[in-house]
């Protein structure tokens, strides 16, 4: 299947500090990837969806001024989180559809564990 | 409401035992479905889709019932290594096709 990387896999931060986290599609072009966040000992939560050249759409309830998204080229989208706070800390996953399969699978990257002191 | 509800668990079962994992969804308009798993501090990983006419793949066999709008997931001769957080998922179709996770339903096969 294809190829979603993350980077970094892990960040610990100080609190009022910005991370940006990287999700790269690596075998193929994502018009389309996807962000969500993951707190312990629950599901997955769609954050945004990320598109190619445009603004990114946000789901309710998620800030976009503190959850900024970048998708400037078909293989490439970010996440940066600004003035963190340790409420922020969570998994942070990443996921992007090949339109080229016509399938509707989303592949993952491998996620960025968040940690805010 | 959720949108996607699972039992969570945990299902502790031995080797070698059958277990079955239900799914409901609200949206009746929601196009596609899969089960994913996703191992500890780990991302999802896509065990398989689910189709209407049913389908199995090894060990796992998955159903669908638009009526019902309830999903199902069969997995036989449970392995150690099946051990996991199996999610429920949805497509809710429309733009950007988003997927929707239930809450994951806890695996635990011991020897």
């Amino acid at each position: 299947g294809a190829v979603v990387s993350q980077h970094p896999s892990r960040v610990i931060c100080k609190s009022g500090t910005s991370v940006k986290i990287e999700c790269r599609s690596l075998d193929f072009q994502a018009t389309t990837m996807f962000w969500y966040r993951q707190f312990p000992k629950q599901s997955l939560m769609l954050m945004a969806t990320s598109n190619e050249g445009s603004k990114a759409t946000y789901e309710q309830g998620v800030e976009k001024d503190k959850f900024l998204i970048n998708h400037a080229s078909l293989t490439l989208s970010t996440l940066t989180v600004t003035s963190a706070h340790p409420e922020d800390s969570s998994f942070y996953i990443c996921s992007a559809r090949d339109p080229a399969s016509g399938s509707y699978e989303q592949f993952f990257g491998p996620g960025t564990r968040l940690t805010v002191l | 409401r959720k949108e996607v509800e699972q039992d969570p668990g945990p299902f502790n079962v031995p080797e070698g035992a059958t277990v079955a994992f239900n799914c409901t969804y609200s949206n009746s308009a929601s196009q596609s479905f899969f089960w994913y798993r996703q191992d500890c501090r780990k991302e999802p990983k896509l065990l398989m889709s689910v189709y209407s006419s049913g389908n199995e793949d090894g060990r796992f066999t998955a159903q669908l019932n638009r009526a019902s709008q309830y999903i199902s997931l069969l997995i036989r001769d449970s392995k150690l290594s099946d051990s996991a957080t199996y999610l429920c998922v949805v497509n809710r179709g429309g733009y950007g096709n988003k997927l929707v996770f239930g809450a994951g339903t806890i695996l635990r096969v011991k020897s």
